[in-house]
């Protein structure tokens, strides 16, 4: 299976600052059509996963352009330019291109 | 608007059964992949089974091979879970989810502990 490594998996940042999670995969995830099937959900205390990114970088409908992602191949990141307080949760990262799909172990966000 | 609605989720003794649905509404059911996602309490998220449109097609992660089967009813817009063999590590909320690779939407889960 793929391995999804994120960090840090604790990420305590003052609101308005900018915060930054790593996801690495033990293999690139680089589909055979091109397409690279990297997806980030964010999951607040009590709710279920929302998608916030698909394929490394498109953001969802409703999703603040304050997120964004990049990456290729095995190197992932969710940026988020200046935290808010409705951005406390924790973030995953997910690979949709090797069966079994699986999630990075998740980034806690808070506010410091 | 797209809501995905589980149920079934219940305390169980190990080795027992359970099956749990998900009614989907406002999309097209029949033109989507479904797909289960769990979480243990206070942990991540694992992939359980995914579900071709027409059920012609489905998946499972390794450990609920054998035990778990997904099915779909089209006409009646629902997604289901047999669990069978239940293990304590199948303790776990239970998603429903639409799509696979790209999966978009999710239910809010329901509750399934294997437990004596």
């Amino acid at each position: 299976d793929v391995v999804m490594t994120q960090s840090p998996l604790s990420l305590p940042v003052t609101l308005g600052q900018p915060a930054s999670i790593s996801c690495n995969s033990s293999q690139s995830l680089v589909y055979s059509d091109g397409n690279t099937f990297l997806n980030w959900f964010q999951q607040r205390p009590g709710q279920s996963p929302r998608r916030l990114i698909y394929k490394v970088s498109n953001r969802d409908s409703g999703v603040p352009d304050r997120f964004s992602g990049s990456g290729s191949g095995t190197d992932f990141t969710l940026k988020i330019s200046g935290v808010e307080a409705e951005d406390v949760a924790v973030y995953y990262c997910m690979q949709g291109t090797h069966w079994p799909y699986t999630f990075g172990q998740g980034t806690k966000l808070e506010i410091k | 608007e797209v809501q995905l609605v589980e149920s079934g989720g219940d305390l169980v003794q190990p080795g027992g059964s359970l099956r749990l649905s998900c009614a989907a509404s406002g999309f097209t059911f029949s033109s989507h992949w479904m797909s289960w996602v769990r979480q243990a309490p206070g942990k991540g998220l694992q992939w359980v089974a995914n579900i071709k449109e027409d059920g012609s097609e489905k998946y499972y992660v390794d450990s609920v091979k054998g035990r778990f089967t997904i099915s779909r009813d089209n006409a009646k817009n629902s997604l289901y879970l047999e669990m069978n063999s239940l293990r304590a590590e199948d303790t776990a909320l239970y998603y429903c989810a639409r799509g696979y690779y790209l999966t978009d939407y999710w239910g809010q889960g329901t509750l399934v502990t294997v437990s004596s």
